[in-house]
């Protein structure tokens, strides 16, 4: 159990436009979800948590006109990079969990490259 | 000072050696320890999850926590080419939502 899809798990765009990447928790309902940034041979970056039917929780430093996080049921989230630009370009990582015991299970990750 | 430190690697060692790999941190609110390990290029899998000190074994891995020294490790025995990976520890305090403090990772390879 506790199995977590990412999709897109790669995608490529022109900048200045927008990309979705969709998070599902799939064999249970999340209490919240989180979205990290993972560049080459660093740790992972949070960059907001999200609760059902809230606005979520950006952390110092995210844009978050830039990384729209909408999360519309118990299942699933999503990110926008709206207008992405190069420096964009990186491993985004959503995760869920199950409760306010439990840890984070993580989606499998999304490539995004920005030309 | 970081609030957890991880030893970044890499470290290399033969097919069927143990391994340690460790975590210190210096906030003790920490109650909650994970370590996931980390494929290139994927997302990480959950591996151990423990909020008392002492020892929890699964298959090969064993993870020790000791809250006293802030030191938490894992343990791998008969290291295969496949736990080849990054080594990611986590903590979590109690309270205060489910946001995990990473360490940076340990970049493990198992030679044959």
């Amino acid at each position: 159990g506790a199995v977590v899809s990412q999709h897109p798990s790669w995608v490529i765009c022109k900048s200045g436009t927008s990309v979705k990447i969709e998070c599902r928790s799939l064999d249970f309902q999340a209490t919240t979800m989180f979205w990290y940034r993972q560049f080459p041979k660093q740790s992972l970056m949070l960059m907001a948590t999200s609760n059902e039917g809230s606005k979520a929780t950006y952390e110092q430093g995210v844009e978050k006109d830039k990384f729209l996080i909408n999360h519309a049921s118990l299942t699933l989230s999503t990110l926008t990079v709206t207008s992405a630009h190069p420096e964009d370009s990186s491993f985004y990582i959503c995760s869920a969990d199950r409760g306010t015991q439990e840890t984070q299970y993580f989606g499998p990750g999304t490539r995004l490259l920005v030309l | 000072q970081k609030e957890v430190e991880q030893d970044p690697g890499p470290l290399s060692v033969p097919e069927g050696a143990i391994v340690s790999l460790n975590c210190t941190y210096s906030n003790s609110a920490f109650q909650y320890f994970m370590w996931y390990r980390q494929y290139s290029r994927k997302g990480p899998e959950l591996l151990m999850y423990t909020y008392s000190s002492g020892n929890k074994e699964d298959g090969r891995f064993t993870a020790q926590v000791d809250k006293s020294s802030k030191y938490i490790s894992l343990f791998i025995r008969d290291s295969q080419p496949s736990d080849s990976a990054t080594y990611l520890c986590a903590m979590r305090l109690t309270g205060g939502g489910n946001k995990l403090t990473f360490g940076t990772g340990t970049q493990l390879k198992v030679e044959l």
